[in-house]
């Protein structure tokens, strides 16, 4: 079945402990991107990544970071968790060559205290 | 900049009327556009995708057109259920640039009343 997958779905911290939020795809997908979702604002991009070591900033960069390593694998950083990254995270691949279509995964709700 | 609008924000029907979601965008250069259905706390499922060259896909009950020049799309869902009670949102996806840019509208809640 193909499927993003993301872990952990839920997560509370305090400020300033690293963590790292995981993402998975088995669709052989050379796009992905991070998103997160905040009541009023939508979704908003944090990082994207065209294939295996290149990443660029989205809409919403500050306060994370990103690595893409292997094909199936991008992960989210945050160095140091800030109470304004509490949100829903969620993570997505993109078909880019055949149908155009945007998988996402369930989604990470993290809040920082 | 590519703004993608959902008009209305929150939408309460009855079960079994027919209803239209729609959705704007600015600049009309789209690659395609994609509709999703969240339910509460969960993630993004896509419902159709429209290429730039279609005007309109259908899956089961759900019909979604695009017209490119006005830079609109509806979202039709015919005979509605209670079931159907969700967050709707329409993405753009670019086609300036390659940088696979996708442009998120911020929704409409629907709810289906038994």
């Amino acid at each position: 079945e193909a499927q993003v997958t993301q872990n952990p779905r839920y997560l509370i911290t305090v400020t300033g402990k690293k963590l790292t939020v995981t993402c998975s795809q088995n669709m052989n997908h050379e796009y992905m991107s991070w998103y997160r979702q905040d009541p009023g604002l939508g979704l908003r991009q944090i990082y994207y990544s065209m294939n295996v070591e290149v990443t660029d900033k989205g809409d919403v960069p500050e306060g994370y970071k990103v690595s893409r390593k292997e094909k199936r694998n991008f992960p989210l950083i945050l160095e140091s968790p800030s109470p304004n990254q509490t949100s829903l995270y969620f993570c997505a691949s993109l078909d880019r060559y055949y149908t155009g279509e945007l998988f996402f995964g369930e989604g990470s709700r993290l809040t920082v205290l | 900049k590519q703004e993608v609008t959902q008009i209305p924000a929150a939408l309460s029907v009855p079960e079994g009327e027919n209803l239209v979601l729609n959705c704007s965008f600015t600049d009309s250069a789209i690659y395609n556009l994609q509709w999703f259905r969240q339910d509460p706390g969960k993630g993004l499922t896509s419902l159709l995708l429209i290429q730039s060259s279609q005007r309109e896909q259908t899956s089961g009950r759900l019909n979604a057109s695009l017209d490119k020049s006005s830079g609109r799309s509806t979202l039709y869902i015919a005979a509605s259920q209670p079931g159907d009670s969700a967050t709707y949102l329409c993405a753009v996806r670019l086609g300036k640039g390659g940088s696979e840019k996708l442009v998120f509208g911020k929704g409409t809640k629907l709810t289906v009343n038994p």
